[in-house]
């Protein structure tokens, strides 16, 4: 079974620019989540996803930060404008249902600088 | 909201001897509880998980964990711990009912000694 699929893999990019991420989640799966991971710490939440429809999207700075998954398949979360503080590894995972979390599966991420 | 707590940042064991590493969780009912393991540079694997049943979880790597309902703990342990295992270790929560996601804590850094 393939997995969860990100690219790019590492973007390097200079402050106030944008950058998109995007996310190929499991076959089937319908949950679709979106995380932020600063060195350091644990993966945080920025968007949850079941099918095309957002189900929580409560951490996500929305002045900055957008994510649609039109189709209910891939997925594409943008940055615009880019602060210093973005810089992170952002991380894609899917679930067969978000009642379940079952197939939980996260992809390898996104790790990006901001300069 | 369901909340993680991993209160050692860092850990230094020795070549060959257990390991514990600690995880206690907030969560009005009955959690999902996971353990994922981080290399630098890495991705998220996961070592093991607890949906229901036997509060005794085997993972890979010869990781194992315990769900203690009375004291909200999931505790990681193994017997006997290689050069290897030194990485970042993650424990998540996740709720068993409505649209669920996993919350994590801030991670235990674990440093193996020769």
């Amino acid at each position: 079974e393939a997995g969860v699929a990100q690219s790019p893999r590492y973007k390097i990019i200079e402050k106030r620019q944008s950058v998109a991420f995007w996310c190929n989640p499991i076959s089937g799966h319908a949950t679709l989540y979106w995380y932020q991971q600063i060195l350091g710490q644990g993966p945080k939440l920025l968007i949850q996803f079941q099918n095309n429809g957002v189900v929580d999207d409560s951490q996500l700075p929305k002045d900055r930060f957008s994510a649609e998954r039109l189709k209910g398949v891939d997925s594409t979360l943008k940055i615009q404008p880019a602060k210093l503080e973005d810089s992170a590894v952002y991380l894609c995972a899917s679930s067969l249902s978000g009642s379940s979390l079952r197939g939980y599966t996260f992809g390898s991420g996104t790790r990006l600088t901001v300069v | 909201a369901q909340s993680v707590t991993q209160p050692d940042i860092h850990i230094t064991v020795s070549e060959g001897a257990s390991l514990e590493l600690r995880c206690n969780y907030s969560y009005g009912a009955t959690p999902y509880l996971f353990w994922y393991v981080q290399s630098p540079g890495q991705g998220l694997q996961l070592l093991l998980k607890y949906f229901s049943g036997d509060t005794l979880v085997q993972g890979i790597k010869g990781f194992e964990a315990e769900f203690k309902r009375s004291q909200s703990s999931f505790n990681l342990r193994k017997p006997s711990v290689h050069w290897s295992d030194a990485a970042e270790y993650f424990c998540a929560v996740g709720a068993n009912s409505g649209y669920s996601t996993l919350t994590f804590g801030k991670g235990t850094m674990l440093l193996v000694s020769p």
